[in-house]
């Protein structure tokens, strides 16, 4: 079975510009959790979605978004971008939300200059 | 590689030897544990998990342990070897469906 998949793994963008990230789960998984990856704080969770709706939110502002699709194919959009932005942003899925072990993809490394 | 952590702390073993991994949490009603391991460019890799019914979990020479008394777990890797070496993450499951990480431990392997 196929894991996680992220498009695209590399991106550079400059300030003020906004970001959409992708991710494919797991052929079955529902549940898509992101999380962005730090060296100075470490991995924080930003949202999770299950069957198209939002289920759980960090602490990130307003401009991170997310969505799911009916395939639960997941994007993830942050917008006016800042310069600490600039993270690996990871996705990870799950067969359904709850107590469930979450499988990564390898991540997006996002650089913001 | 991509850096996960500039001042993780680190331990370095013998090729053979055994590791013990240490992780506090936070949360004394959280009530499941995974452990991953995260090599240089990749995410993070499942190990093993443990929920909070449980002292012990054994996977293949993998062992956690759960201390809820004192909010501690231990990841134990029998024979340690090279293709060990990575930073590996205790996880507590917080609020909802969202995970809390530690900030991680470098194990370094010696041949």
């Amino acid at each position: 079975k196929a894991g996680v998949t992220q498009t695209p793994r590399y991106l550079i963008k400059t300030r003020g510009q906004q970001v959409t990230l992708s991710c494919s789960p797991i052929s079955g998984h529902r549940s898509v959790s992101w999380y962005q990856q730090t060296p100075g704080q470490g991995l924080q969770f930003l949202f999770e979605y299950f069957s198209e709706t939002q289920r759980n939110k960090g602490n990130f502002p307003g401009r991170f978004s997310g969505r799911q699709f009916s395939n639960s194919r997941s994007e993830m959009n942050v917008s006016t971008l800042e310069l600490g932005d600039s993270a690996l942003y990871l996705c990870a899925s799950s067969f359904r939300t709850g107590v469930e072990t979450q499988y990564f993809g390898p991540g997006t490394r996002l650089l913001v200059l | 590689g991509e850096s996960v952590g500039l001042h993780l702390p680190t331990l370095s073993v013998q090729e053979g030897d055994n590791s013990i991994i240490n992780c506090a949490y936070s949360n004394s009603a959280s009530d499941y544990f995974i452990w991953y391991k995260q090599e240089s460019g990749k995410g993070p890799q499942f190990i093993i998990d443990i929920r909070s019914n449980m002292d012990k979990r054994q996977g293949q020479r993998v062992t956690v342990l759960l201390n809820k008394t004192v909010k501690h777990l231990s990841l134990q890797i029998a024979a340690t070897q090279p293709g060990d070496s990575a930073v590996y993450f205790c996880a507590e499951k917080g609020q909802g469906f969202s995970f809390i990480f530690g900030k991680g431990t470098r194990l370094l392997v010696k041949p």
